[in-house]
């Protein structure tokens, strides 16, 4: 069974920081890895979708790194603002059968200081 | 529309009663999701449908849990005599391809049950 860890579950970081999100997971026979945003009472905001065959993908200020063979992967937020503050979650969609899930990670709550 | 629509937004029932959740996905998006996050918790999947093929129900918590989708479109998720521990965010996603593209979240249906 695909298990799904955050590491760590909240970060406090001032404003202008540049900071890594780590995210591993237990069978690296996956398909793809995203990564999602959570603000307070709402759903789900996808940030980045990398493919099993991907090592990176980059959005703004936001760069997701894919390691599968070691099963990890990382979210580099660069240059923090107050308005990164959220609930970041990462989830893998294993390669094989059925399991079209998604399995979550439980999260790591980012808050940026002014 | 131009996301995914949930409604109702927020839901108190008694407990015992039966409640509906509509899930309505993007158009043209094959996979639909449910997914339930509760308090201070990671989010459980529910169920999968993928476009005309057997929902995967395998992570419907009790046979009191069940979901349709018509027409490959709105889902609806029906929780019968509900119960405390029912309580929780009801998530719905939908992507385009056959469940491993990219998830697009609504802001999901709060239940809490009294």
């Amino acid at each position: 069974k695909q298990e799904v860890t955050q590491i760590p579950a909240a970060l406090s970081v001032p404003e202008g920081e540049n900071l890594v999100l780590n995210c591993s997971f237990t069978d690296s026979a996956i398909y793809n890895l995203q990564w999602f945003r959570q603000d307070p009472g709402k759903g789900l905001t996808s940030l980045l979708l990398i493919q099993s065959s991907q090592r990176e993908q980059t959005s703004g200020r936001l760069n997701a790194s894919l390691d599968k063979s070691s099963g990890r992967s990382t979210l580099y937020i660069a240059a923090s603002q107050p308005g990164d503050s959220a609930t970041y979650l990462c989830a893998v969609s294993l390669s094989s059968g059925s399991a079209r899930q998604l399995t979550f990670g439980s999260g790591t709550q980012l808050t940026v200081l002014p | 529309g131009a996301g995914v629509s949930q409604s109702p937004s927020n839901k108190v029932t008694e407990k015992g009663k039966d409640v509906e959740l509509r899930c309505d996905p993007i158009s043209g998006h094959t996979a639909l999701y449910w997914y339930r996050q509760s308090l201070g918790q990671g989010l459980e999947f529910l169920i999968y449908f993928q476009g005309n093929s057997a929902p995967d129900k395998s992570g419907l918590p009790s046979d009191r849990f069940s979901a349709e989708r018509t027409g490959g479109s709105v889902s609806t998720l029906t929780i019968q005599r509900t119960q405390q521990e029912d309580s929780a965010v009801y998530l719905c996603a939908s992507s385009w391809s056959s469940g491993t593209g990219e998830l697009f979240f609504g802001e999901g249906s709060r239940l809490t049950v009294l």
